[in-house]
């Protein structure tokens, strides 16, 4: 079993949906998590962490549920710019640093 | 506005070749990091480096070896290149939470 597991995708989605990334972590200990963003053929770029409380940037809200060790992802109102592919990624800091990305899920989101 | 650069966008060598990767980064963080990232596999993590002439293993080091003299500047080395180590190489840097990557360099190992 991978230690992060995503839908690869690709999801397909008109503009103005809403989507929702899910990313399983296996190792409980596991204390930061993030979603980053890659752009085709560029490198990866932080798009938020995410906290226990949940938390919201504009359009993208971020969710953990540690008891199920379970991230998710929600993208409301979809623009064509946010085709891209996201990619989960969980930390820990016990026994040495350790940063494990999940494959990613490919969006592409169309006119 | 942190910078992280990488010596070549694209490389091609052919097997049994040495081959030096570069990245430097300018923002004096502790933390280096060299990725491979292969479709459906996402981004593994090769060697790390958390100061000057220290070095970690990552999850697949086989194969390679690294070199950190500066805190700048850490290097990647395929001692001799082999064609299942074709694929895009990615370093990053960080000095605490979020890491920056380079734009990588996509190997070509014929």
């Amino acid at each position: 079993r991978k230690e992060v597991e995503q839908d690869p995708g690709p999801f397909n989605v008109p503009e103005g949906a809403t989507v929702a990334f899910n990313c399983t972590y296996s190792n409980s200990a596991s204390q930061s998590f993030f979603w980053y963003r890659q752009d085709c053929r560029k490198e990866p770029k932080l798009l938020m962490s995410v906290y226990s409380s949940g938390n919201e940037d504009g359009r993208f809200t971020a969710q953990l549920n540690r008891a199920s060790q379970y991230i998710s992802l929600l993208i409301r109102d979809s623009k064509l710019s946010d085709s891209a592919t996201y990619l989960c990624v969980v930390s820990t800091n016990t026994g040495g640093f350790k940063t494990i990305f999940g494959a990613g899920t490919r969006l592409f989101v169309k006119a | 506005d942190v910078k992280v650069t990488q010596s070549s966008r694209y490389l091609v060598k052919r097997t049994g070749e040495k081959v030096f990767l570069e990245c430097v980064q300018d923002m004096d963080h502790e933390n280096m990091f060299w990725y491979r990232q292969d479709p459906g596999l996402g981004l593994r993590l090769i060697y790390f480096s958390y100061d000057v002439k220290m070095k970690e293993k990552g999850d697949i080091p086989e194969g390679y070896s690294v070199s950190r003299e500066k805190k700048e500047r850490f290097s990647l080395i395929l001692e001799s290149a082999s064609t299942n180590q074709t694929s895009m190489y990615l370093c990053a840097s960080t000095a605490a939470r979020e890491q920056y990557f380079g734009p990588g360099t996509r190997l070509t190992v014929t």
